[in-house]
């Protein structure tokens, strides 16, 4: 597609679920990025990708919260056994560079919206 | 620690003045500098950088700002604002090699 897909956009989990957040990048990035935004805040750095190899997670909050990107394309985001402090945004970001992103600006998708109840 | 700072949780500027969004930041070595902007609903929009050279970079929109080494900041600027431009806006720093870190945002109103 002509831009980041992020699936679903809307997510309502009871406390305990676990929840699987989809990101479709812009064909070709080599980079790719999750980022989470709770309410009011700025997005706050969880993983990257660099093609497949998972190179940065040290911004996953606690084990409950794992990534994959197996194919250096789509990746997911998982949160098993959801707490209401989870509820936020989750923004997937791609870019054509290696290097984190290089010099080159970062390409949003609209983000997944979770609240848990 | 690496940290970016957007003093002002919102400024408000009438439409057709000017308007500036302040951002300071804390980073080591030369990061690159960018400015992004989200509607209600909506991901993040690119509006600029700076990566190097002319320290007044413009961008989308309109939409410029300067960076200023000596006070490591990269305020955002608008000389004439239009009500369409209200929105919440992001400061992010990247290093080199590193993530992109941002601000707690700043939401612009900008009022008829």
């Amino acid at each position: 597609g002509a831009g980041v897909s992020q699936s679903p956009r809307y997510k309502v989990a009871k406390r305990g679920q676990d929840v699987a957040l989809r990101c479709d990048p812009i064909s070709g990035h080599v980079s790719l990025f999750w980022y989470q935004q709770a309410l009011g805040q700025g997005p706050e750095f969880l993983t990257y990708f660099q093609n497949e190899a998972q190179l940065d997670k040290s911004g996953l909050p606690s084990d409950r919260f794992f990534a994959e990107r197996p194919e250096g394309s789509v990746s997911t985001l998982k949160i098993q056994r959801t707490q209401q402090e989870d509820s936020a945004v989750y923004l997937c970001a791609s870019s054509p560079n290696r290097l984190a992103g290089g010099r080159e600006e970062l390409f949003f998708g609209e983000g997944s919206r979770l609240t848990v109840l | 620690a690496q940290s970016v700072a957007q003093p002002e949780d919102q400024v408000n500027v009438a439409e057709g003045n000017p308007l500036t969004v302040k951002c300071t930041y804390s980073v080591s070595g030369n990061p690159y500098l960018f400015w992004y902007v989200q509607y209600p609903n909506r991901g993040l929009q690119f509006l600029l950088k700076y990566i190097t050279g002319d320290n007044l970079v413009k961008g989308s929109y309109g939409f410029e700002a300067e960076f200023n080494k000596s006070q490591t900041s990269f305020h955002l600027k608008k000389p004439s604002a239009l009500v369409s431009d209200s929105a919440l806006y992001f400061c992010a720093v990247k290093p080199w090699t590193g993530k992109l870190i941002f601000g707690q945002g700043t939401t612009l109103q900008v009022k008829p």
